[in-house]
């Protein structure tokens, strides 16, 4: 398959933790986008880091990629209960004819 | 700037009758264009994938059908909806070309097919 898969599937923190997701994946990528979505609504995009990135910040996320391992993480800090929403991992494998395929999700629950 | 409608936003039609989803972007020329069903909890399966006008991949064997009649319109369509067909219908759009292209969502349509 080459959609990435997320985990947890849910996890629930209290306002001012981090939340951590990990998405891992099986095929090669060109890219690795982070999108979230709130409860019956479109995805918004909130991130990507190209294949040759470790790292990037956005704000109060950091992304991180290790294509050894084919496995990405997102990390929001300092949460906030706004942050609440299903948070997902999409990519784009090498050669493929650019279909974006999105993992099952993480539900994220920040309790004020 | 670049907008995306999608519509209706529910629907609720009965088993066996037709389907016509529609979609279209605004303020950007020569797209790519998805449709992707989530069931209730999940995650979004690629439906459908337009890299122009007549040209449309099927990711997955389905009651469903997509066309592409202009270069930003795509829609979605059944001839006979089956139960397994509910779930949350989401078009979305991408820059053509290069590889940071990220994909812009419409706010999805709620079937329910009753």
């Amino acid at each position: 398959s080459q959609q990435g898969e997320e985990d947890p599937q849910a996890l629930s923190i209290q306002e001012g933790e981090n939340a951590t997701m990990n998405c891992s994946y099986k095929t090669s990528i060109n890219n690795l986008q982070w999108y979230r979505q709130n409860s019956g609504r479109g995805l918004v995009h909130l991130i990507l880091i190209r294949s040759n990135e470790r790292e990037k910040h956005s704000g109060r996320l950091r992304v991180t990629l290790d294509t050894s391992k084919k496995s990405s993480s997102l990390l929001i800090t300092a949460s906030r209960a706004a942050d609440t929403a299903s948070y997902f991992c999409a990519l784009i494998s090498s050669g493929s004819a650019r279909q974006l395929t999105f993992g099952s999700g993480t539900q994220l629950t920040v309790l004020p | 700037s670049q907008t995306i409608h999608q519509w209706p936003a529910t629907l609720v039609q009965p088993v066996g009758s037709p389907l016509s989803l529609e979609c279209t972007v605004e303020g950007t020329s020569n797209p790519n264009l998805y449709w992707y069903r989530q069931a209730a909890g999940r995650g979004l399966q690629l439906l459908f994938y337009s890299i122009g006008i007549d040209q449309i991949s099927s990711e997955v064997p389905q009651n469903l059908s997509a066309s592409r009649p202009q270069d930003r319109q795509f829609i979605l369509s059944s001839k006979k909806l089956l139960l397994s067909d509910s779930g949350f219908y989401l078009c979305a759009w991408s820059v053509k070309g290069g590889i940071s292209t990220e994909a812009f969502f419409g706010q999805g349509t709620r079937l329910t097919v009753v």
